[in-house]
């Protein structure tokens, strides 16, 4: 079963925030919610990640929701180079190794509109 | 620079030859993974290693094999018993298993 549920594709405009959803109804209390995307026939790129608080770096701001059932990826001026496949994981994050492989699932297709 | 790189990025090779697509990380990170690619379809794990001279298989290792004797490196071979070879792969590091993961640029292997 998955983890995690997100659009399969969403549209936005160019200099607007793009909100990308994700849904994770079935969280335990030690995993992280991380986002990576990957733009067409690259490597994914590690986006941000969060346990419970909202987060933001230089590329977006993540938004958890207060029972962490879901949360939101903010990218809060999207450009043309923003347009990619964002996927959106559940994992622990264990240094001691008590941790699933790291899986994918399909993503959203994020288009940014000139 | 520090990075993840693959090499070589375009591989072709015949049927029924074994190919062993490069890994190496200058990041001092513990763990390394292999993912494939097909074309509209996400990422399927192979292999992944928590720390030198260990690994374990993900949820597709058939028909592949990896070896770990360095921190920096972890080849991946695909074999002749691997019955699709022709995919994009991805090899990926982290500073611990399960910290967020850096990706190289990607291995496209073309099987004729």
């Amino acid at each position: 079963d998955a983890k995690t549920t997100q659009p399969t594709s969403m549209d936005c405009a160019e200099g607007r925030a793009a909100n990308l959803p994700c849904n994770h109804s079935t969280i335990s209390g030690n995993e992280y919610v991380y986002w990576y995307r990957q733009i067409h026939s690259q490597g994914p790129q590690y986006i941000i990640h969060g346990l419970k608080n909202n987060e933001t770096n230089e590329m977006a701001s993540l938004i958890i929701t207060e029972d962490r059932k879901s949360s939101t990826l903010i990218l809060p001026h999207a450009t043309l180079r923003d347009t990619a496949v964002y996927y959106c994981i559940v994992r622990v994050r264990d240094s001691g190794g008590g941790a699933d492989g790291l899986t994918f699932g399909k993503g959203t297709h994020l288009i940014i509109q000139p | 620079d520090g990075g993840i790189t693959q090499s070589p990025k375009y591989l072709f090779r015949k049927e029924g030859q074994n190919v062993t697509l490069s890994c190496e990380q200058n990041l001092n990170h513990d763990a390394m993974y292999w993912y494939r690619q097909d074309p509209g379809q996400g990422l399927r794990l192979i292999y992944y290693s928590q720390i030198v001279n260990d690994f374990q298989k993900g949820d597709i290792a058939e028909g592949y094999s990896v070896s770990r004797e360095k921190k920096e490196s972890f080849p991946l071979t695909v074999t002749s018993a691997q019955k699709n070879p022709t995919a994009f792969y991805l090899c990926a590091s982290s500073i611990f298993f399960s910290a967020e993961a850096f990706f190289g640029q990607g291995t496209r292997l073309t099987v004729v």
